[in-house]
């Protein structure tokens, strides 16, 4: 299995809902990311797990909330977004050695789309 | 993080080659150079990747300069399904910072 499977596709949501997003791997990858790609932009980095441990947070609001349950699962978890939250949403993995040193690429899922109204 | 600088659009003739290039003027000794592409949207992929020496796999190859501080990625033959966004990517640890990217369009 050589995929990061991101679900929902598509998903739309209220201001006021909780909703989360999932994505897994099975490639015994032992670091997770979460990015956020607006329309016509590049991606941004939003956390990073390292061993099912948070490594970097890149100042997100706190309405965004990872989870990492285990060493093959990435959550976001979603609280009272606003429409300016809108976009795709990507999950990927890298084989980081501990010293992580980035020789390692990522694997991206596809994405979820997210729709606030 | 070092930065990456990239022409926004490109168009290449189908069955030529392709040639992408990207400044990364501020790289440092232990950053490596990837090259993703994105097409409509979906997730990116990965395409390549290099530290100093030239690379070459079954999609693409990379020429770094000397100095390291700029890159051409190089498809080969282009064809119709290169057509997407190529981004330039320096990368340490977990950080990997994307840049606005090149259009690539692949012209009948």
């Amino acid at each position: 299995d050589t995929e990061v499977t991101q679900t929902p596709k598509h998903l739309v949501m209220g201001m006021t809902n909780k909703k989360s997003l999932k994505c897994e791997q099975h490639m015994g990858h032992r670091a997770m990311y979460w990015y956020k790609q607006k329309a016509k932009k590049p991606p941004e980095l939003m956390f990073v797990y390292s061993y099912e441990k948070l490594s970097i947070n890149e100042s997100v609001p706190s309405r965004f909330s990872p989870e990492c349950p285990n060493s093959s699962l990435l959550n976001l978890h979603l609280h009272a977004l606003q429409p300016e939250d809108s976009a795709l949403y990507l999950c990927a993995s890298s084989q980081e050695g501990i010293a992580g040193s980035g020789t390692y690429g990522y694997t991206f899922g596809s994405g979820t789309r997210l729709t606030v109204v | 993080d070092a930065k990456t600088t990239q022409p926004p659009s490109m168009d290449c003739a189908e069955g030529r080659a392709a040639n992408l290039p990207c400044n990364h003027s501020t790289i440092s000794g232990n950053e490596y150079v990837y090259w993703y592409r994105q097409i409509h949207s979906q997730g990116p992929q990965y395409i390549i990747h290099g530290l100093k020496n030239n690379e070459t796999n079954e999609m693409a190859s990379l020429i770094i300069t000397e100095d390291r501080k700029s890159s051409t990625l190089i498809l080969p033959h282009a064809t119709l399904r290169d057509t997407a966004v190529y981004y330039c990517i320096v990368r340490v640890v977990f950080r990997g910072t994307f840049g606005t990217g090149t259009r690539l369009t692949i012209i009948p």
